[in-house]
């Protein structure tokens, strides 16, 4: 079974809108962290955003969101405003069982976001 | 914050040579660092967690005598693709933890392997 789920390969937002870019996960841990990047056409992976399985509190930083909810098993990534620099891969990511910092990470097959002027 | 520099950014070699992948953490240490490959329009792949003094562990159906892996100290790993063929023309990303706890992981900018 897939660990991470991104079901939308690709979407197409209109510059200045919200988007929602959905991702679902499954784990019998009860401690896990939850993380989205961006992937430009450069190839850069680059840190949005993360949200850990206690928080109480959804994750912000500036303008993305996630939206966790955390019985249905769900990560959702919001981009308020979108910009033209939006444009590029995102990539939903799960770590399992703290270890010390030396856990892998699990990704999802990504969704292409396209910001259209 | 956090930087992992990766080399080279791209290369192309011939088929049945050597190409071996630089991943330096700049400013930590780093005692794992992470491997992944990723195909065009694909998601990333883990293939091996390199460990500082350590054999690598690498994940399943991936050749370790294929692709060796090198943590020779607290801020660099390396990757050797070897002999290598058309089939392993990929992107290889390394990253690493800063710190432990919600730390992220931090990547390198990738490596293009073209082999002709």
């Amino acid at each position: 079974a897939q660990k991470i789920t991104q079901t939308q390969p690709g979407m197409f937002v209109q510059e200045k809108e919200a988007v929602t870019l959905d991702c679902t996960y499954d784990t019998s841990d009860q401690s896990y962290g939850l993380f989205w990047y961006k992937q430009p056409s450069s190839g850069e992976m680059i840190f949005l955003i993360y949200q850990g399985s206690y928080d109480e509190q959804n994750a912000t930083e500036g303008r993305y969101s996630l939206n966790f909810q955390k019985a249905r098993k769900s990560a959702n990534l919001v981009i308020s405003a979108s910009q033209l620099g939006d444009s590029a891969m995102y990539f939903c990511a799960m770590r399992e069982a703290p270890n010390f910092g030396n856990e892998k990470l699990t990704f999802g097959t990504g969704t292409r976001l396209t910001i259209i002027p | 914050g956090a930087v992992v520099s990766q080399h080279p950014s791209w290369v192309i070699c011939k088929s049945g040579t050597s190409v071996k992948i630089e991943c330096r953490s700049l400013d930590f240490q780093a005692t794992t660092m992470f491997w992944y490959r990723q195909f065009p329009k694909q998601s990333l792949m883990l293939m091996a967690t390199s460990n500082e003094g350590s054999k690598a562990t690498y994940e399943q159906g991936v050749e370790k005598d294929k692709f060796l892996i090198n943590h020779a100290s607290l801020t660099l790993s390396t990757l050797t693709v070897t002999s290598a063929h058309p089939e392993d023309s990929s992107f290889y990303i390394c990253s690493a933890y800063e710190r432990t706890g919600s730390s992220p992981l931090h990547f390198g900018n990738g490596t293009r392997l073209t082999v002709t």
